[in-house]
């Protein structure tokens, strides 16, 4: 397996401007986890799909940020507009197990540096 | 609520040398804990998971941690140090919160290995 996919690796953008990131979870994983990487904040969970719905969205920052999984096999994660605070690394994770399980491993992209000028 | 707290945001280690990453957890019920690591430019991967069994848990790369319920701890060891070790380091907890999985992740310890 090609383990999951994210794209594009790097981002650079300029303020306002749209950003899409897009995610490929291993396939046959139900769950699948949006992550923020910055050197402030570490790493901070932004959403949760359990079988393409969202289960917690409490991460989001706020209405700029919008995500969604149309399929099991992708997700995406936008921003609009984009601001300079927004540039980060950007992961997407998956797991495989039933949802309730508590020891589930998840499984890492190789995240998506985004910086906003 | 649970919690993980990681101490030491670096720690440096001479090659060969004993590798201690601390952790401490906290939670409301008996937890299920992870160790991540997360090498330059590249995602987490799990180094290790400790799931109520035994509690001295062997990971990958010689890694191991014990699990110790009168500390509240969970750290990470290994004996000898190689270069390629330096990373940085996650503790993770995880519990069921509404009938799904939802993990905490700590601060992170970068770990220098000095030749």
């Amino acid at each position: 397996d090609a383990g999951v996919i994210q794209s594009p690796r790097h981002e650079v953008t300029e303020m306002g401007q749209e950003v899409t990131l897009r995610c490929k979870p291993i396939s046959g994983h139900n769950s699948l986890f949006w992550y923020r990487q910055t050197m402030m904040r570490g790493l901070e969970l932004l959403i949760y799909f359990n079988n393409n719905v969202p289960i917690d969205d409490s991460g989001m920052p706020e209405d700029r940020f919008s995500a969604k999984m149309p399929n099991a096999s992708f997700s995406t994660l936008k921003i609009q507009p984009s601001e300079p605070r927004d540039s980060a690394v950007y992961f997407c994770a998956s797991s495989s197990g039933l949802a309730a399980q508590r020891s589930d491993e998840q499984f890492f992209g190789p995240g998506t540096r985004l910086t906003v000028l | 609520a649970q919690s993980v707290t990681q101490l030491g945001s670096h720690v440096s280690v001479s090659e060969g040398a004993l590798v201690l990453l601390r952790c401490n957890y906290s939670s409301s019920v008996p937890p299920y804990l992870f160790w991540y690591v997360q090498y330059p430019n590249q995602g987490l991967q799990l180094l290790l998971k400790y799931t109520s069994a035994a509690t001295l848990v062997k990971g990958i790369n010689g890694f191991e941690a014990e699990f110790k319920k009168s500390e509240t701890s969970f750290h990470l060891t290994k004996p000898s140090a190689h270069m390629s070790d330096a990373a940085e380091y996650f503790c993770a907890v995880s519990l069921r919160s509404g009938g799904y999985q939802k993990v905490t992740f700590g601060t992170g310890t970068k770990l220098q290995v000095i030749p």
